[in-house]
């Protein structure tokens, strides 16, 4: 199978200060990722697509301005938490899609806002 | 069915035991179903992708069926091992959906030597 990373695997911060999450595919080229968000117990949730060499899109009730994505090469998307508050503590995930095949996972990544 | 169900939530089985679980999804505008495994603190790792009514898939002691008139599809594991301690996710993909995959939320399987 394909190989995606994801870094940080956790990540403390205080409120107020911005996180960024790096994805890559390590041995495929992406042109589409995706971010998810999970909440304990509870399904992964699509929060955007992200698309290289143009704007990610979001799913509905996600702040666009609170998660920044860029999707600046082949190989590499982040998701930037700006001005992180406490409810935005959760696990994020994100995948790269190999075209005929599936979306491949990165390991996730804990946030956790104090 | 609006939403991916996945049912049961946990279980609980014996090493040798065989065992299943089930995955509820919308059977309308349907494209395709996707079953991954995720062991702790590792990636879901991608299982099986599936389309066609009837499909059946099989990857080792692990196999999958899928019933797309009725909107289900079936993980089976044959004498299970400790190793396949993991929670197993299914995903559908609708048509036209722009490869956004709708997760349920995982069955979690623990199995006790």
């Amino acid at each position: 199978g394909a190989v995606v990373s994801q870094h940080p695997s956790r990540v403390i911060c205080k409120s107020g200060t911005s996180v960024k999450i790096e994805c890559r595919s390590l041995d495929f080229q992406a042109t589409t990722m995706f971010w998810y968000r999970q909440f304990p117990k509870k399904s992964l949730m699509l929060m955007a697509t992200s698309n290289e060499g143009s704007k990610a899109t979001y799913e509905q009730g996600v702040e666009k301005d609170k998660f920044l994505i860029n999707h600046a090469s082949l190989t590499l998307s982040t998701l930037t938490v700006t001005s992180a508050h406490p409810e935005d503590s959760s696990f994020y995930i994100c995948s790269a899609l190999r075209q005929g095949e599936t979306q491949y996972f990165g390991p996730g990544t804990r946030l956790l806002v104090l | 069915i609006l939403n991916v169900e996945q049912s049961p939530q946990s279980l609980h089985v014996q090493e040798g035991d065989s065992t299943n679980f089930t995955c509820s999804f919308p059977s309308s505008n349907f494209y395709a179903l996707h079953w991954y495994r995720w062991e702790t603190a590792k990636s879901p790792e991608a299982l099986f992708v599936m389309t066609l009514n009837g499909d059946e898939k099989k990857k080792g002691r692990i196999s999958a069926t899928l019933n797309t008139k009725e909107g289900y599809s079936y993980l089976y594991i044959k004498g299970s091992q400790p190793e396949d301690s993991a929670t197993y996710l299914c995903a559908s993909l609708p048509s036209g959906g722009y490869n956004k995959l709708i997760f349920g939320a995982g069955t979690r399987l623990a199995v006790h030597p």
